[in-house]
């Protein structure tokens, strides 16, 4: 997969329900950052995690990070229907690069 | 909460026009950036930009673009002579310091078509 490949590629659950999207990742990181998009708008920084991290909490979102499979997942708990959004990750790479590396999301829609 | 800004929020230009993109970073940030989504695909990295000068940029970032600082607030992108495929959500951000570990905010986009 690419550089930050998030799946699944959509996801439709009821209110109430946990959502949880996944993100793959090739190439060493010093962190990875996960972002929301409402449709048509701006990118909304959710949570940061350093490579020296496992896991972080902030609010109803979970991310976990393991290196050794070069993956992250995001989990929304309790979720609402304005979670309804597409969600990134994004990986910046070690070695000096300030660039951050998207992948192409997961579109999550919230049922009521 | 602080934030990014930007101008305008969406631009229609004929091909071969000039258009200049704005932004006001967040007023301590002193790393700054440009990143465009075309529709449908993935947000790509374009430049990045500190101590009035582009530390790095992307193979798409060509001698079309240009980036300013012209004053203490403002950063703007210049497309010199758009493209019917310039045409994309081009989105400013900016960070605290470098930003492995640092978050790295966004603007709402400015919405570019080129007709």
């Amino acid at each position: 997969s690419q550089q930050g490949e998030e799946d699944p590629q959509a996801l439709s659950i009821q209110e109430g329900e946990n959502a949880t999207m996944n993100c793959s990742y090739k190439t060493s990181i010093n962190n990875l950052q996960w972002y929301r998009q409402n449709s048509g708008r701006g990118l909304v920084h959710l949570i940061l995690i350093r490579s020296n991290e496992r896991e972080k909490h902030s609010g109803r979102l979970r991310v976990t990070l393991d290196t050794s499979k070069k993956s992250s997942s995001l989990l929304i708990t309790a979720s609402r229907a304005a979670d309804t959004a597409s969600y990134f990750c994004a990986t910046g790479p070690r070695g000096g690069s300030e660039k951050l590396v998207f992948g192409k999301g997961t579109k999550l829609t919230v049922n009521p | 909460e602080p934030e990014v800004t930007q101008t305008p929020s969406h631009q229609v230009t004929q091909m071969g026009q000039e258009v200049i993109l704005r932004c006001v970073p967040i007023s301590n940030h002193l790393y700054f950036y440009w990143y465009r989504q075309i529709l449908g695909q993935k947000v790509e990295f374009l430049v990045s930009f500190y101590n009035n000068e582009i530390s790095e940029k992307s193979e798409i970032f060509d001698d079309q673009f240009s980036v300013e600082r012209p004053d203490g607030s403002n950063f703007t992108l210049k497309i010199r002579s758009t493209k019917l495929e310039d045409s994309a959500m081009y989105f400013c951000a900016s960070s605290r310091d470098r930003f492995d570990g640092n978050t790295i905010y966004f603007g709402e986009g400015s919405w570019l078509t080129v007709v």
